[in-house]
């Protein structure tokens, strides 16, 4: 069955490490993907998409993701992680035969000390 | 643009009681979704509307559910006759169809957190 599978529910980094959040898909065509983040008691905000025009996409707040077909993998990184960052990361995948619902992981949660 | 608006954000109510959430898309968007988040799980799809046409349902979509979408604008969820394992966030996201294909972005609201006691 396709699905979205993210590594680590919890991943703990200190401030100014690099981040990298881990997704991989499983599906016979590359989906469309996409990584949102969620703040306590809030929505899900789009932070990157990928649509097959470039492997490597930059998103919002320093967030790139490379799309690795080898490797059915969509990881989320940044550089230097900074306190703002905490919050939970989904990964999501729009997948062949789906419609246009979009197919969760079940998240990672991000904790950035000091 | 003001961003997709769900009301009422938060809801207690008890078991066997009815709900209704509203969600109001970004204006112009013509697809609509619900989505059900619950505590430690990423959001699943319950459905989706294109203008006022619901076009596909989740089977986690149960006979208690039903949305609706009457003008192609805001659209209505609701529960009937609640049970506890109801209780969960419940997302509303909507979008601009692109032509051609799925690549359209679905923005998100804050969300309505059902509490059933």
């Amino acid at each position: 069955a396709q699905s979205v599978t993210q590594l680590g529910s919890h991943v703990s980094v200190s401030e100014g490490a690099l981040v990298l959040l881990r997704c991989n898909y499983s599906s016979s065509v590359p989906p469309y993907l996409f990584w949102y983040v969620q703040y306590p008691n809030q929505g899900l905000q789009l932070l990157l998409k990928y649509t097959s025009a470039a492997t490597l996409v930059k998103g919002i707040n320093g967030f790139e993701a490379e799309f690795k077909k080898s490797e059915t993998s969509f990881h989320l990184t940044k550089p230097s992680a900074h306190m703002s960052d905490a919050a939970e990361y989904f990964c999501a995948a729009i997948l062949t035969g789906g419609g246009n619902k979009l197919t969760f992981g079940t998240g990672t949660q991000l904790k950035v000390e000091l | 643009d003001t961003g997709v608006s769900q009301n009422p954000r938060h809801k207690i109510t008890k078991r066997g009681q009815n709900v209704t959430f509203r969600c109001d898309p970004i204006s112009e968007h013509n697809r609509l979704y619900w989505y059900r988040q619950t505590l430690g799980q990423g959001p699943e799809f319950l459905t989706y509307f294109q203008n006022e046409a619901q076009l596909e349902k989740s089977r986690l979509l149960s006979d208690r559910f039903s949305a609706e979408r009457p003008k192609g604008s805001f659209s209505t969820l609701e529960i009937q006759r609640t049970e506890q394992g109801d209780s969960a966030m419940y997302l509303c996201a909507s979008s601009l169809a692109a032509s051609g294909g799925f690549t359209d972005t679905q923005y998100f609201g804050p969300g309505t957190r059902l509490t059933v006691l």
